[in-house]
């Protein structure tokens, strides 16, 4: 069994347009992440979720935008999309945010190209 | 800043041993990680560090020196799949993970 899922594993698109990734994890963890890994493979977090509520938003666009319809999933929906957000994004999870800092578990990735 | 540095890339010899480099200036401390990405792939799980010394796994190990913002990661017996990228992460006072670029590790036969 995957512990954390992602689709589409590709996404190919145009400028413009609005689209969503998904991502599911069935480890029971409280807590889970949207990061970006661009061209130079930094990994920049985008987004934390724990316990369905927004804890961490860093300063991305707001045309990105989390949603939580319940602890084990965590979806990215992107409006606009531009040719910057050409990336790959990674879905985690982990135990718990708060007071300590577990291990996070991977999807495995979502390459989105923007033409 | 906060700012976590490792060499860019490294290249090492089938059966050796290789040590990789992590420096880090962050806003508090709470942990640091080391991760593995082969091309394409997740990063995956590691070691993880909050105190001083050395912690052995097999054929990796991993130090912290919180003194000195340090770390490094030690691949012994070097095997060809060893070859990917291995990431340095550190908690901050926020609880969130900061990664650095990564280090490229070749291994040649």
């Amino acid at each position: 069994d995957t512990a954390v899922s992602q689709t589409p594993k590709y996404l190919v698109t145009q400028m413009g347009n609005d689209k969503s990734i998904k991502c599911e994890q069935n480890l029971g963890h409280d807590t889970m992440y949207w990061y970006k890994q661009d061209s130079k493979k930094f990994l920049k977090i985008m987004f934390s979720y724990n316990n369905k509520e927004l804890i961490i938003n860093e300063t991305v666009p707001n045309r990105f935008s989390p949603k939580s319809p319940d602890k084990a999933h965590l979806n990215l929906h992107i409006n606009s999309l531009e040719l910057g957000d050409s990336a790959v994004y990674f879905c985690a999870s982990s135990q718990d945010l708060r007071e300590l800092i577990y291990e996070q578990y991977f999807g495995p990735g979502t390459r989105l190209t923007v033409t | 800043g906060q700012n976590i540095d490792q060499p860019t890339e490294m290249t090492a010899t089938e059966g050796a041993i290789v040590q990789i480099n992590c420096t880090y200036q962050t806003s508090g401390f709470n942990g640091l990680f080391w991760y593995q990405q082969h091309a394409g792939e997740a990063p995956t799980f590691l070691s993880y560090n909050v105190l001083d010394g050395l912690e052995e796994k097999g054929r990796f190990s991993s130090f912290l020196s919180r003194s000195k913002g340090y770390s490094y990661l030690l691949l012994k017996e070097l095997q060809m799949k060893d070859s990917a990228s291995y990431l340095c992460a550190v908690g901050d006072s926020n609880y969130q993970l900061i990664w650095g670029a990564g280090t490229k590790l070749i291994i040649k036969p």
